[in-house]
């Protein structure tokens, strides 16, 4: 059965830190995929989208790359800070289905 | 410019009793999409409206139920409550003709109880 993971539920780094959050996919050959991030109680919000056929796609301090070969995404946010602590989701879908999320991983970044 | 908006906010309900969701999505789409997030899960997907019609469903029973009006907006209904329901529950919008490659709009949720 198709299978989206995301590698682990916390993450904890320092502030001007790095953060390295991956999903890796099985069964599954998606045509887009999609990074959100959502805060307690909240719903998620968007933050960026990605083809196939794209190996990285950059925002302001964000980055993600994908790579169909391994069927992983890495999801990157360089300098953190203490308010980029939430949790992000990784979704994906092929054309003409509906998105598809993992669990999610919680980033904490302390100060 | 409204984002997508969920009524209520937060529901306690019996086992066995039913209860129906609202939503209204982002101005200027036409599409809606519903999630169900238990505790500690990421959203999975219930199904989705355009056209007043459902046009995809994920793997939930009959028991749930949707319905689209012409104005865009959309309701979901669960009969016969199990405890297992309790989740936050997700609305999401978007326009159909990008639908498949361009991101959702959620609303917050609403929190549903069951006991």
């Amino acid at each position: 059965s198709q299978k989206i993971e995301q590698n682990s539920e916390a993450l904890n780094i320092q502030e001007g830190k790095t953060a390295t959050l991956t999903c890796n996919y099985t069964n599954y050959s998606p045509a887009y995929l999609q990074w959100y991030r959502q805060d307690p109680g909240r719903g998620p919000v968007f933050l960026l989208l990605i083809r196939e056929n794209e190996k990285e796609k950059r925002k302001e301090r964000l980055k993600v790359t994908f790579d169909t070969t391994l069927k992983q995404s890495l999801f990157h946010i360089t300098a953190s800070q203490p308010a980029d602590s939430a949790t992000y989701l990784c979704a994906l879908n092929q054309a003409g289905t509906a998105l598809i999320f993992g669990k999610g991983t919680t980033l904490s970044v302390s100060s | 410019d409204a984002g997508v908006t969920q009524s209520p906010t937060h529901l306690i309900k019996t086992r066995g009793q039913q209860v129906t969701l609202r939503c209204s999505p982002k101005s200027g789409h036409d599409t809606v999409s519903w999630y169900q997030q238990a505790l500690g899960q990421g959203p999975q997907f219930i199904f989705q409206y355009y056209e007043e019609e459902e046009r995809q469903r994920g793997n939930f029973p009959d028991r749930f139920s949707g319905h689209q009006f012409p104005n865009y907006s959309s309701e979901l209904n669960v009969n016969a409550l199990l405890l297992g329901d309790s989740a936050l529950y997700l609305c999401a919008s978007s326009s159909w003709t990008v639908h498949y490659n361009s991101p959702l709009h959620f609303g917050n949720g609403t929190r549903l109880t069951v006991t």
